[in-house]
């Protein structure tokens, strides 16, 4: 079965420092990998996705994120945080060839504050 | 349309009503998903729907549960005999197939409120 988890509830930075929201997660086959953020009172919004090739996806908002295959981790990260920045995280990912199992499976989220 | 409407926004209703809950999803996208969000939680499967085939019901919580999709357009979650547990945001996503590595682009949400 599929699974993740975000073993972080809630992860505190001052602005301009690096951040880092972990995740890992786990399946049987070779995974899809996604990183969600939903700010509050709105939907959840897409940031980057791992599909194949390089291990390091960049994405939205200056944000990126590594997909290490020998520790099951695709780490979200950024080299200097804002203020803005601060909102609910999700890691969420899916079985390559799932056949019916075409569901992204979510992590539980990590609050991310960013301190001024 | 250009993204995922859902409707409506938000939806207080009494204990052991029924509600129905909208989600139109961005035209041309074949997979619909709707997940759960209870406060402070993480997002919970409910069902998705691909194309023509049957849906995936695996996440429903109860026979009170149930959804409708018709062809590649609008669905509609129902809940019946709502209990005070019911009260969360109702989040529908849609996504271009169901395979490969789309992701979703989800709505807005509708955040039901069971007093």
């Amino acid at each position: 079965a599929q699974s993740v988890a975000q073993p972080e509830d809630q992860v505190n930075v001052a602005e301009g420092n690096p951040l880092t929201v972990k995740c890992t997660y786990s399946v049987s086959g070779n995974p899809y990998l996604f990183w969600y953020v939903q700010y509050p009172n709105r939907g959840l919004q897409f940031l980057l996705k791992y599909i194949t090739g390089d291990n390091l996806v960049k994405g939205s908002y200056g944000f990126e994120a590594e997909f290490n295959k020998s520790q099951t981790s695709f780490h979200l990260k950024k080299p200097s945080a804002l203020v803005s920045d601060s909102a609910l995280y999700f890691c969420a990912v899916r079985e390559k060839y799932g056949g019916a199992t075409n569901k992204l499976i979510f992590g539980t989220g990590t609050l991310l504050a960013v301190q001024p | 349309g250009a993204g995922v409407s859902q409707s409506p926004s938000n939806k207080v209703t009494e204990k052991g009503k029924d509600v129905e809950l909208r989600c139109d999803p961005i035209s041309g996208h074949t997979a619909l998903y709707w997940y759960r969000q209870r406060l402070g939680q993480g997002l919970e499967f409910l069902i998705y729907f691909q194309g023509n085939s049957a849906p995936d019901k695996s996440g429903l919580p109860s026979d009170r549960f149930s959804a409708e999709r018709t062809g590649e357009s609008v669905s509609t979650l129902t809940i019946q005999r709502t209990q005070q547990e019911d009260s969360a945001v109702y989040l529908c996503a849609s996504s271009l197939t169901g395979g490969e590595g789309y992701g979703y682009t989800f709505g807005s949400g509708t955040r039901l409120t069971v007093v």
